[in-house]
Formats: C-alpha cells, structure tokens, sequence
C-alpha cells in the first residue's frame, strides 16, 4: 500500500525557513518522480515543485522559483522541500504527492494528508 | 502559469448528470492528453478520478467519465450520488510544470 506521510509544518516569521519532509513507502521510490502541491485556506490546488525519480530534473512553479528548493534521498525513500524566504502568501496546506513516471509530470496518483505551513509575524 | 478556468459551482439533482469544463491553451489542456481530475472533500487530501484526458484509475466508479476538445476538458458524472458533493479539479502537464484549475464546488441537491 503507497502512504505518503508529511512533516515539518509550523508556525514561521515572514522571511524566515522552514523545511518539509515526505516519507514514502510502498513502492520502489527511486522510479518514480514527486511533487509537493498546495492550497491556501479556502483556496484551490497550486502545484510547486517536482522532482524526477533519479533528482536530475527539478521543475518548480514561478510563485516560489529562487526562494523553495526541492530534494529527495532515495536512500531513505524521503522527499524534502527546504523552503526560505517566506512570505505570508505561502501559507497553506502542503501536499506531497507521487507522479506515476520516472520524470514527465502526468498525474497525481497518491497523495499524502498534507503538513499546514503558516506565515505570520 | 496562468490556471485553468472551470466554473467555480454546479449544482444537480441525484440521478442526474453534471459536466464540468476546464478551459486552458494550446501549452497545456490543448498541447497534451495528459488532463487529470481530482476530487476533494473537505479536510481531505485530494483524490485522483480521471488521468489521460478520459482514464479511470482502479476502484473509481464508471459513472465518472472524461473528455477533451481543443482548449477545453471536461468531466462527467453521471448517475449523481450524494457521496459525489465535493470540490473538483482539473489538471494538465504543460511541459516543465503542471497546472491546476481553480477547482468547482459541486452540489448534490
């Protein structure tokens, strides 16, 4: 069974950092690409960032390029998104999500319960 | 990056038959068959419903169908249930990123 776990979540200054993790199992993680997507209070999906399954291809939305860096280790099957400079638009619920190829961003197919992040001083 | 436009509410009667729409371009909805729909209830993580413009993963029911036309996909329920109230949302890859729709809240009266 794919369970995707999120962590990390929490209360952050504007400007500050702050790091998530997404423990997978269930699945050969090193196969697959991952994706974080989240959504504001209220608000609809926004996807952020993926990764291909080997980390050679990193994809990220315009909103959080130069500020968010996505990594994985595939040694402990962990998907992670560092994330600095945060503003109080990046508060939201943070899914981490599993895409069904080694790198082109077809689908979703799992999704974890997501970590909340919110930004306010 | 600009998200794909679906009509923010539908409403139907059990038993009835709804479509959503989801208007994108010719750089994503239009460029590829790889539009996906997700459907959310509330304080639940989203749930994938229809992958490769018109594909059903295992476990969702036939009544959940899709297509694509140009610019614009659409999903169709058919046969409404009460279970079926929820939020959903397109998806399409648009090359190095992927793009959501603003989502449709969906009533069952």
């Amino acid at each position: 069974e794919v369970q995707l776990l999120e962590s990390g979540g929490g209360l952050v200054q504007p400007g500050g950092s702050l790091r998530l993790s997404c423990a997978a199992s269930g699945f050969t993680f090193s196969n697959y690409a991952m994706s974080w997507v989240r959504q504001a209070p209220g608000k609809g999906l926004e996807w952020v960032s993926a990764l291909s399954g080997s980390a050679t291809n990193t994809y990220y939305a315009d909103s959080v390029k130069g500020r968010f860096t996505i990594s994985r280790d595939n040694s402990k099957n962990t998907l992670y998104l560092q994330m600095n400079s945060l503003r109080a638009e990046d508060t939201a619920i943070y899914y981490c999500a599993k895409v069904p190829r080694l790198w082109q961003l077809v689908h979703f197919d799992y999704w974890g319960q997501g970590t909340l992040v919110t930004v306010s001083s | 990056q600009s998200a794909l436009t679906q009509p923010p509410s539908l409403s139907g009667s059990p038993e009835q038959s709804v479509t959503i729409s989801c208007t994108g371009t010719s750089s994503d909805v239009g460029g590829y068959n790889y539009v996906s729909w997700y459907q959310q209830h509330p304080g639940k993580a989203p749930k994938l419903m229809i992958y490769d413009v018109s594909r059903r993963p295992s476990g969702v029911p036939d009544r959940f169908s899709g297509s694509k036309s140009g610019n614009t996909a659409s999903l169709t329920i058919s046969g409404l249930q009460a279970e079926d109230e929820a939020d959903y949302y397109c998806c399409s890859y648009a090359g190095s990123s992927t793009v959501f729709g603003g989502g449709t809240k969906l009533t069952v009266l």
